[in-house]
């Protein structure tokens, strides 16, 4: 079974521009989480996705948005990126009943690597 | 509030000494509790998960709703535990994780 899928690996930008970065889930997953990790902060939850809608969100601003597509697969994007943008951006997905409750634990990608100049 | 608390940024011990990474929680409700770990040029993957009561690697973690932790024992280190360790909880509903800054612990041989 594949895990979890994030592309692209790195990434360089320019202070201004914006940046998609893609998250494909195991098979059979449809609940998607995003994550930013620095050194400073550690780890920070961005937001979260099942079938499509988002169900969760961190505190973030408004800059960061995200989506899910109908065959569960997500994408992020950061618009205006700042300095303090770069990090390794990491997606995790999880398997989930249909009520809503969470069997599996939350399985992460490689991450993206962002660093913005 | 949601927060998880790794005292520990950095635990160093000798091969075959016991290992204790620290971890409590504050959260209002009754959350689930998880230990993650990431290998050198690993992606983070699960370690343990308090309900499941499992025994990973040598590695256990017994969640004490009393004193809200969550600590992560092994009873005799080994080189290959060297690792960032990440003690992190799931709030009721949803799936997001709130993590702790992380431990990085390094076993000496």
């Amino acid at each position: 079974k594949a895990g979890v899928t994030q592309t692209p690996r790195y990434l360089i930008k320019t202070r201004g521009q914006q940046v998609t970065l893609s998250c494909s889930p195991i098979s059979g997953h449809r609940s998607v989480s995003w994550y930013q990790q620095t050194p400073g902060q550690g780890l920070q939850f961005l937001f979260e996705y099942f079938s499509e809608t988002q169900r969760n969100k961190g505190n973030f601003p408004g800059r960061f948005s995200g989506r899910q597509f109908s065959n569960s697969r997500s994408e992020m994007n950061v618009s205006t990126l700042e300095l303090g943008d770069s990090a390794l951006y990491l997606c995790a997905s999880s398997w989930e009943t249909g009520t809503g409750h969470t069997v599996t634990e939350a399985f992460f990608g490689q991450g993206t690597r962002l660093t913005v100049v | 509030a949601q927060r998880v608390t790794q005292p520990e940024k950095l635990l160093s011990v000798f091969k075959g000494a016991p290992v204790e990474l620290k971890c409590n929680y504050s959260y209002s409700g009754s959350p689930e509790l998880f230990w993650y770990v990431q290998y050198s040029r690993q992606r983070l993957q699960l370690l343990l998960r308090h309900i499941s009561r499992e025994s990973i690697k040598g590695f256990t973690a017994d969640l004490n709703k009393g004193e809200t932790s969550f600590h992560l024992k092994k009873p005799f280190a080994q080189e290959e535990d060297s690792a960032m360790y990440y003690c992190a909880l799931r709030p009721v509903g949803g799936n997001k994780l709130v993590f702790g800054a992380g431990t990085i612990l390094r076993v000496k041989s």
